[in-house]
């Protein structure tokens, strides 16, 4: 299996432009999540996605962050207009259950987002 | 919400020795995952050892293993013959069903 993949790997971009960050799932992962890792408040969820549909978005920081997944094998985390402190790096992770539970989350290599 | 506590932000081995990483963590729950992933320069974030908190036998993956101590919610892992490979930011993560929470980490640097 290829593993998670995201992309792009490295984005630069300037305050107030839109920034999109794409995410594929392990096939066969049922639940998809994303993260972002900055040094002052380390990983942080933001949302999880079972079966393309938004269960938890509680970690999402403003209206400014949306995410979607229109299909099992595809989603997308759009932040609308960047900011500098949204400086950080992304991560997709994807798992499915086994015995009942979800189990291990599998992570992306992650998208590194600098706003000037 | 689980708290995690890596009391240790910097650790350093000689390589071939044995390294202990330590985990604290609060939660109600009582059936949940533990995991350590490991985050090398190239931040990607790799699965080391996972553990179910049901299991009263300690995880064990080659060179890794971990020391589970349910009642004092501790979860320590262990490294033995360290390898210049092994030198990375070590998480300790508790999860219950999807709500899974990261340490600070702990840096280990391995001394040829």
């Amino acid at each position: 299996d290829a593993g998670v993949i995201q992309s792009p790997r490295h984005e630069v971009t300037e305050m107030g432009q839109e920034v999109t960050l794409r995410c594929k799932p392990i096939s066969g992962h049922d639940y998809l999540f994303w993260y972002r890792q900055t040094m002052m408040r380390g990983l942080e969820l933001l949302i999880y996605f079972n079966n393309n549909v938004p269960i938890d978005d509680s970690g999402m920081p403003e209206d400014r962050f949306s995410a979607k997944m229109p299909n099992a094998s595809f989603s997308t985390l759009k932040i609308q207009p960047s900011e500098p402190r949204d400086s950080a790096v992304y991560f997709c992770a994807s798992s499915t259950r086994t015995s009942g539970r979800t189990d291990t989350q599998y992570f992306g290599p992650g998208t590194r987002l600098t706003v000037l | 919400a689980q708290t995690v506590t890596q009391s240790q932000p910097e650790m350093s081995v000689q390589e071939a020795e044995t390294v202990t990483l330590s985990c604290t963590y609060d939660t109600s729950e009582s059936d949940y995952y533990l995991f350590w992933y490991k985050q090398p320069p190239s931040r990607q974030m790799i699965l080391v050892i996972r553990q179910e908190a049901y299991k009263q036998q300690n995880a064990t993956e080659n060179r890794f293993s971990v020391n589970f101590q349910k009642a004092a919610k501790s979860f320590s892992l262990k490294i033995s013959d360290s390898q210049l490979g092994d030198a990375a930011m070590y998480f300790c993560a508790p999860k219950n069903n999807n709500d899974m929470r990261f340490g600070a980490g702990t840096r280990l640097t391995v001394k040829p």
